[in-house]
């Protein structure tokens, strides 16, 4: 059982579309995160929710839009795509006091 | 604001070395601290998590070590194998709120070889 799992795992799109990320977790975890992996590998978070509630919003383009349906989904929809948004773009979630932190394959998108 | 750091940023080795990463941060007001580990084109394997209270967690051939007060976590391999190689990563978690996130350092990419 994967713990959790995000789709999909290769996007390739032309820049102006819109596109979204799906991340699911059974873990019973009340935390989900989205990071992005740059072209050097560095990892920084972008969003948090906690409970479906936009806990963390780390100075990320308006075109960056989480959605949590409950709190085993967060679903990451991005508008008017620019080729600066090629990046790996992971889901990962934890419970509420932030222990262990489990994360998901990530998205590789490229913007062309 | 919290700055992790990860020395060396490569590493190359002989099968069956010990060796050790480095991983330092800036304030010492952590929660936890986490090592994970990613293969390329892969996501993230968590190997081990030190509560901010505790001094080391071990895991098989893995031992990492955490002092808060000199703001320094290291994580030992013993015995390495071709199969360790990959890239560490160590995050830092705050607790609650805005702080209940990791941060991350910029990885060490290890190279064991047979």
């Amino acid at each position: 059982d994967t713990a959790v799992s995000q789709t999909p795992k290769y996007l390739v799109t032309q820049m102006g579309n819109d596109k979204s990320i799906k991340c699911e977790q059974n873990l019973g975890h009340d935390t989900m995160y989205w990071y992005k992996q740059d072209s050097k590998k560095f990892l920084k978070i972008m969003f948090s929710y906690n409970n479906k509630e936009l806990i963390i919003n780390e100075t990320v383009p308006n075109r960056f839009s989480p959605k949590s349906p409950d709190k085993a989904h967060l679903n990451l929809h991005i508008n008017s795509l620019e080729l600066g948004d090629s990046a790996v773009y992971f889901c990962a979630s934890t419970n509420v006091w932030n222990t262990e932190a489990f994360f998901g394959q990530g998205t590789r998108l490229t913007v062309v | 604001k919290q700055e992790v750091t990860q020395i060396p940023a490569a590493l190359s080795v002989p099968e069956g070395e010990n060796l050790v990463l480095n991983c330092s941060f800036t304030d010492s007001a952590i929660y936890n601290l986490q090592w994970f580990r990613q293969d390329p084109g892969k996501g993230l394997t968590s190997l081990l998590l030190i509560q901010s209270s505790q001094r080391e967690q071990t895991s098989g051939r893995l031992n990492a070590s955490l002092d808060k007060s000199s703001g320094r976590s290291t994580l030992y391999i013993a015995a390495s194998q071709p199969g360790d190689s990959a890239t560490y990563l160590c995050a830092v978690g705050g607790r609650g709120g805005a702080t209940n996130k990791l941060i991350f350092g910029t990885g060490t990419l290890l190279a064991v070889q047979p």
